[in-house]
């Protein structure tokens, strides 16, 4: 079974600087994706980005960014030029990547982040 | 373009009453996909379904939960005789085809039991 691990239950930030969410994973499996979700106020789950485990490169969305790890099972997600609107829960999240097991997804119990004017 | 609907968004039930709820996916998806988020928690994967097939219930409690995804029309969580330990919010993703990594997520539904 796979567990996902972000150790950082709440954060806070300066608006217009940069802040890195963390996130570990435990798994076996040698093909997976990695993924953060937002979860803002209004509780509707947006993705924000995903990284596939055979791609070295990191991923990257405009301001987000992820360094991903794959040997240490490190999959931080780096948010630059914070914004109000970033003001949200975070959620790290696991799907492994095998045959017809593409679809279930497994969350850590997420970082609140609070972006301060 | 209309994204994943759930309703309702609030539903208020009292212990031992039937609790529905309703998600229609995306236009042109046809894989649905429930999830639960207890307070404090992460989302928890409960059931994955096609039109009219379940793929995988291993998430689902044994016992008071069902799920379906009939031909036509939404697909439907049913939680019969709810307990306050039921009281969460409820998340329908859908996706186009068998790669569920592209899972869009609805607004919710926000149970609670009295």
């Amino acid at each position: 079974a796979q567990t996902v691990t972000q150790s950082q239950p709440e954060m806070s930030v300066q608006e217009a600087e940069t802040v890195t969410l963390s996130c570990t994973y435990d798994t076996s499996e040698s093909n997976y994706y990695l993924f953060w979700y937002k979860q803002p106020p209004s509780r509707q789950m947006i993705l924000v980005i995903r990284q596939e485990a055979y791609k070295q490169q990191n991923a990257t969305e405009n301001r987000f960014s992820v360094n991903f790890q794959k040997a240490a099972k490190s999959f931080s997600l780096k948010i630059s030029d914070s914004q109000l609107g970033d003001t949200a829960m975070y959620f790290c999240a696991f799907m492994k990547h095998s045959g017809g097991s593409n679809y279930k997804l497994t969350f850590g119990k997420g970082t609140l982040l609070t972006v301060n004017p | 373009n209309a994204g994943v609907m759930q309703n309702p968004r609030h539903l208020v039930r009292r212990r031992g009453q039937e609790a529905r709820l309703r998600c229609s996916p995306m236009k042109g998806h046809s894989h649905v996909y429930w999830y639960r988020q207890l307070p404090e928690e992460g989302l928890k994967f409960m059931v994955y379904l096609q039109k009219e097939n379940i793929i995988d219930e291993s998430g689902m409690p044994k016992e008071r939960f069902s799920a379906e995804f009939p031909k036509e029309g939404p697909s439907i969580l049913r939680i019969q005789q709810v307990v306050r330990g039921d009281s969460a919010a409820y998340f329908c993703a859908s996706s186009a085809g068998w790669n569920g990594y592209e899972q869009y997520f609805g607004p919710g539904t926000r149970l609670t039991v009295t």
